[in-house]
């Protein structure tokens, strides 16, 4: 078992560029979850989804498109990048407890 | 809505030292209550969670006590290792809408306390 399994790791972007972050579990949850982390303000949730065909908002939605085609991917993307994107990305799945994957550094200049 | 509060960091301890991160909550109803732990690198694990009044979380030597009347849920550990150096999340999740209508389980988090054990 993989669990949660984020790619890349690391990825520099120019503003205005585009790029898809990425999320993979083998765990066959249903629910998955993306998440960015800045300093000092812990996790905040982009967007989630609940199973294939259905996703949703979280807090802070803005700038990130998601879809979900299949039970075991989750992708993020980011249309037109923008300097406050730059953070940590977690994806996220829940069965009876949350399991993370190791993140996506993403740096915006 | 609902916020957790850490205590301010960094925390800087020895080896073998006693280990309080307060940790504080609002929330409405009565959501479940976590500990996530980060060393560096890596993404989040779960450390310990509590779900009701009274209960008693603990693993690998910490624990916390899920304390409705005072809304805390501190950390603590009697002697700490080197090991333990990371950044530690205190986390409430309750129930939420989104706006095409589902639900979820959404994790607020405390804003971390970095942790610096020296040997």
């Amino acid at each position: 078992n993989a669990g949660v399994t984020q790619t890349p790791k690391f990825q520099v972007l120019k503003t205005g560029q585009s790029m898809t972050l990425q999320c993979a579990q083998d765990m066959n949850h249903e629910y998955m979850s993306w998440y960015r982390q800045d300093p000092g303000m812990g996790l905040r949730l982009i967007h989630y989804s609940v199973g294939a065909g259905i996703t949703d908002q979280g807090e802070v939605p803005n700038g990130y498109n998601v879809s979900r085609s299949t039970t075991e991917d989750f992708p993020l993307r980011l249309l037109s990048a923008a300097p406050s994107q730059t953070s940590v990305y977690f994806c996220a799945t829940r069965d009876y407890g949350y399991t993370f994957g190791s993140g996506t550094r993403l740096t915006v200049v | 809505g609902d916020s957790v509060t850490q205590m301010e960091g960094p925390v800087t301890l020895s080896e073998e030292a006693c280990l309080t991160i307060n940790c504080t909550y609002t929330a409405t109803g009565y959501p479940s209550l976590f500990w996530y732990v980060q060393y560096p690198g890596e993404g989040l694990q779960l450390l310990l969670k509590a779900t009701k009044a009274d209960d008693k979380g603990s693993n690998k030597g910490f624990e916390a006590t899920y304390r409705k009347e005072t809304t805390s849920f501190h950390l603590e550990k009697g002697s700490v290792q080197v090991s333990d150096s990371a950044v530690y999340f205190c986390a409430l999740s309750g129930i939420r809408w989104g706006a095409g209508g589902t639900s979820y389980g959404k994790l607020t988090f405390g804003q971390g306390t970095i942790l610096t054990v020296h040997p």
